[in-house]
């Protein structure tokens, strides 16, 4: 089945610093979409890119897709403590548009 | 609009017991998933409804787990007779069609502890 690795699986940086986690695939994707977890919370949609080498931009994030349509990266500007929690990349595959999770990026914002 | 709801939020029961988790997804929402996420590792998939039917249960973990989703509405997750290493948080997720651009929305999830 689909498997979409991340890194890196734990990132622990100082508030105001930046934080990318990368996304890749050993396949051409349909499309990508990025979520996040709160500690305690549930998974929330944040964004979805389709076109090859698309970016897309909300606020202090950046999210990019390759141009190969194989990996994808979040990018985070000068991180708050608001940003804490784990990132999750997810594609749909298959017929029936199965979504598969990425293996997730722990962000640990030191205040 | 009313979100994915789930219940129970908790459940703590013994080996050997059977539990039943509950999802009711947005209304309107064909598609309804159910994941697990086992000790703050990845959201695994268990499987997908499109109204009543399963399109995809390859992430059942074996016979123990029963899925329905009589009607298209709601649906539920059974586990019987329950082992230890079912312990996680049970996460259902909806969305509208099946498509390509449809986000998922999730619901609070089932946190189960199997003691």
């Amino acid at each position: 089945g689909q498997q979409v690795m991340q890194i890196p699986q734990y990132q622990h940086v100082q508030e105001g610093e930046d934080f990318t986690t990368y996304c890749n695939s050993s396949t051409t994707l349909s499309n990508i979409q990025w979520y996040k977890q709160r500690p305690g919370g549930h998974p929330v949609f944040l964004i979805q890119l389709v076109k090859s080498g698309e970016v897309k931009k909300q606020k202090r994030l950046t999210f990019q897709f390759g141009e190969a349509k194989k990996n994808s990266s979040l990018h985070i500007t000068a991180t708050q403590t608001t940003d804490v929690g784990t990132y999750f990349c997810a594609v749909r595959s298959g017929g029936y548009q199965k979504v598969t999770f990425g293996t997730g990026t722990k962000l640990q914002v030191i205040p | 609009e009313a979100g994915v709801t789930q219940f129970p939020s908790h459940s703590v029961i013994e080996k050997g017991q059977t539990v039943t988790l509950r999802c009711d997804p947005i209304s309107g929402h064909d598609n309804l998933y159910w994941y697990r996420r086992v000790m703050g590792k990845e959201i695994k998939f268990l499987l997908h409804f499109v109204k009543e039917s399963k399109q995809d249960e390859s992430g059942m973990p074996n016979n123990r787990f029963l899925a329905e989703r009589t009607g298209g509405t709601y649906s539920t997750l059974k586990v019987q007779p329950a082992e230890l290493e079912d312990s996680g948080v049970y996460f259902c997720a909806s969305s509208q069609d099946g498509g390509i651009s449809a986000p998922l929305h999730f619901g609070n999830g089932t946190r189960l502890t199997v003691t």
